[in-house]
C-alpha cells in the first residue's frame, strides 16, 4: 500500500529562520519525487522534481534532498519569508498521491 | 502564455442537481488531471486524460462522475445528482506530456463546489 508520511504536521518559525521538512514514503516502483507548495485556497505549485538517482535539487531558497535507499526526502527552506507560509507536500511516484503535507507558518 | 484556467471558481448546487466544472490547460499541454480536495485533506487523484482519451480513471467514483477532454475545447468534469459529500475543491492540472517522466504538472486555481 502506498503511503506518505510527512513531519512535522505543522510548524511555526520566525521570519528569517531556516527549517527542514521531512517526508518518508513507501511507494513502489519509485520513479521520481516532487515537492509542492500549496497556499491556502490555491492550487499546488511545483518546487522541485528529483529522480531516484539525484540526491539534491535546489530552487532558490528551497533545497530538496532524497535518499532512495531509505525512502526519505527533506525540504530545507533557507531565510524564511512571510510568503513561505503554506502547506508543503511531498509527492513520490509517477502516479501522484498527495498527502496533507506540513503546514508551515512564518511569523514576523 | 496563460496558466491553467478553471471555471467557475465557485459553484453552488442543490442536492440532486448537476455540476459541470471546466478546465482549460496551458497552451501546448495535451494532458489533463483532475483532483479533489476535501477540507483539511490532501489532493486525491481522480482521472487523467489525454485529448479524446481517458488514460487513468482509477480515482473516479464509479457512479455520478464522468470526465472528458474533447479534441476542441476544455476538459469537463461532470457530477450528476450531487450530494453534500461532493462539496470540495476540484483542481485541474495540465502537463505537456504524461506523468511517466519528469514533467511538471501545472495546477489551476480550483473550483470550489458547495452542495446545499
Amino acid at each position: 500500500k502506498n503511503q506518505v508520511e510527512q513531519s512535522p504536521q505543522s510548524l511555526i518559525i520566525l521570519e528569517g529562520k531556516n527549517c527542514t521538512l521531512q517526508c518518508n514514503y513507501t511507494v513502489s516502483p519509485f520513479s521520481n519525487l516532487r515537492w509542492y507548495k500549496q497556499d491556502t485556497g490555491r492550487g499546488p505549485v511545483s518546487l522541485t522534481i528529483m529522480t531516484f538517482s539525484e540526491n539534491t535539487k535546489s530552487n532558490g531558497r528551497y533545497t530538496a534532498t532524497l535518499d532512495a535507499d531509505t525512502k526519505q526526502s527533506s525540504l530545507h527552506i533557507t531565510a524564511s519569508q512571510l510568503s513561505d507560509s503554506a502547506s508543503y507536500i511531498c509527492v513520490p511516484g509517477g502516479k501522484l498521491t498527495f498527502g496533507t503535507g506540513t503546514r508551515l507558518t512564518i511569523i514576523p | 502564455n496563460a496558466g491553467v484556467m478553471q471555471n467557475p471558481r465557485h459553484l453552488v448546487r442543490r442536492r440532486g442537481q448537476e455540476a459541470r466544472l471546466r478546465c482549460s490547460p496551458m497552451k501546448g499541454h495535451s494532458h489533463v488531471y483532475w483532483y479533489r480536495q476535501l477540507p483539511e485533506e490532501g489532493l486525491k487523484f481522480m482521472v487523467y486524460l489525454q485529448k479524446e482519451n481517458i488514460i487513468d480513471e482509477s480515482g473516479m467514483p464509479k457512479e455520478r462522475f464522468s470526465a472528458e477532454f474533447p479534441k476542441e475545447g476544455p476538459s469537463i468534469l461532470r457530477i450528476q445528482q450531487v450530494v453534500r459529500g461532493d462539496s470540495a475543491a476540484y483542481f485541474c492540472a495540465s502537463s505537456p506530456t504524461g506523468t511517466g517522466g519528469l514533467e511538471t504538472q501545472y495546477f489551476g486555481p480550483g473550483t470550489r463546489l458547495l452542495v446545499l
